[in-house]
């Protein structure tokens, strides 16, 4: 089944603890990207992957980190959490020439 | 800096009634426009996407126009159905020399009661 899965879904964490979520995508896109969802101020990107080796900052990359090393595989690192990075992030995934975006079903992370 | 707005307000409609929402951008020189529908707690679905050479778009019970003039996308739900309940984001892209990024508006919520 073609999908964008994300992993973990659920983390409860502290701040200052080092944490990464991972997202992978069997299609074989090249377009890579992460957005968080908070409420009042919708869905922002975070950062975005054309292709292996080329990201770019999206809207809101401040505190977060990303590598895309292969092609299927998209992590998105946050080195030292903080509560305001309390969030449901979505990763997605398209064809570089589609631009329609197929998104993971979301991780809903908490930082006390 | 770039907007994209759309009716932060609800829109609740009757069943079988046509659902209109409205998309408007600021500051934006799009190639093209897209419609994604989005449950609650569930990533973003793609609808459509209409380029700029593009009036109207069909699919199935949706229709989407994109006026570059006025700066506006309608997107239309016609003979709407309790299922059609959910809400719905339009995207602009933004081009960038390594790709491109993807703004999304804050969405409508759409209500249909039967």
């Amino acid at each position: 089944e073609a999908q964008v899965t994300q992993n973990p879904r659920y983390l409860i964490t502290v701040t200052g603890k080092k944490l990464t979520v991972t997202c992978s995508q069997n299609m074989n896109h090249e377009y890579m990207s992460w957005y968080r969802q908070d409420p009042g101020l919708g869905l922002r990107q975070i950062y975005y992957s054309m292709n292996v080796e080329v990201t770019d900052k999206g809207d809101v990359p401040e505190g977060y980190k990303v590598s895309r090393k292969e092609k299927r595989n998209f992590p998105l690192i946050l080195e030292s959490p903080s509560p305001n990075q309390t969030s449901l992030y979505f990763c997605a995934s398209g064809l570089a020439g589609s631009y329609e975006q197929y998104f993971g079903p979301g991780t809903r992370l908490t930082v006390t | 800096s770039q907007k994209i707005e759309q009716n932060s307000e609800a829109l609740n409609i009757q069943e079988g009634k046509t659902a209109t929402l409205t998309c408007n951008y600021t500051n934006y020189s799009p190639a093209y426009l897209q419609w994604y529908r989005q449950d609650p707690g569930r990533g973003p679905v793609f609808l459509l996407l209409i380029r700029e050479n593009e009036k109207e778009k069909r699919k199935e019970r949706l229709k989407v126009t994109f006026d570059t003039t006025l700066k506006q996308s309608l997107f239309h739900i016609t003979a709407s159905q309790p299922a059609d309940s959910a809400t719905y984001l339009c995207a602009l892209p933004l081009q960038a020399l390594s790709g491109y990024a993807l703004n999304f508006g804050k969405g409508t919520s759409l209500l249909v009661t039967p």
